[in-house]
């Protein structure tokens, strides 16, 4: 079985303030796929990022960055100077090779970020 | 190029109603997902259609169901509706749905009010 875990509920920085969202999985298939979306008000979940289970090189995406490990089943979600426009819920979500094209999703990460 | 496009946005019923959701893929994808969104549960897993098939299911009661057209289009069915129906229903489509392979890509969702 397969398991997302973001133990942040909420988080509310000030503006230009670093943060960093973390996600915990469970998995017993050694081949598959992390994903982080995001979902503002309006309801839909924007894909962000997606990353294998073979590779774990870290990735910068402007002032988005993602760590993965996987000797911690975490694959954590930095933002580096947040915005006002930052402000969503966050959601980490795990497909196994196995489990088709079902998305487990973590409970999501409210981000309030305050100008 | 269009993104996911799901009709209604919102609509109200009442228990023991029957309702279909609607949900436009992108162009080229043959892939679509559904998924149920509530603040107890959370994203869950509905179902997954390809090529007018359905190819994976989750954990749901036989009151919905699902079917996909030769163009892709799926619609979603939930009958005799109960009041713990009320969420945001979302459909994702993706090229071909290959576990983690195929990014799924999200519509802005059917909010379903059950009174």
């Amino acid at each position: 079985a397969q398991k997302v875990t973001q133990a942040q509920t909420e988080i509310s920085v000030v503006e230009k303030e670093d943060v960093t969202l973390d996600c915990v999985y469970e998995t017993r298939d050694t081949t598959y796929y992390l994903f982080w979306y995001k979902q503002p008000p309006s309801g839909e979940l924007v894909f962000l990022i997606r990353r294998n289970s073979f590779d774990e090189q870290n990735e910068i995406s402007g002032r988005y960055s993602w760590n993965f490990q996987k000797s911690t089943s975490s694959f954590n979600f930095t933002i580096t100077a947040s915005q006002v426009v930052d402000s969503a819920v966050y959601f980490c979500a795990l497909i196994q090779e196995t489990s088709g094209s079902r998305l487990t999703f973590g409970e999501g990460t409210q981000l309030t970020v305050n100008p | 190029k269009a993104g996911v496009t799901q009709t209604p946005r919102y609509l109200i019923k009442t228990r023991g109603q029957q309702v279909t959701l609607s949900c436009s893929p992108i162009s080229g994808h043959r892939s679509v997902s559904w998924y149920q969104q509530t603040p107890g549960q959370g994203l869950q897993f509905l179902f997954e259609y390809f090529s007018e098939t359905q190819r994976n299911k989750g954990n749901f009661p036989g009151r919905f169901s699902g079917r996909q057209f030769s163009n892709s289009r799926s619609e979603m069915n939930v009958s005799t509706l109960e009041l713990g129906d009320s969420a945001l229903y979302l459909c994702a489509s993706s090229l071909a749905g290959l576990a983690g392979k195929n990014i799924q890509y999200f519509g802005a969702g059917t909010r379903l009010s059950v009174l």
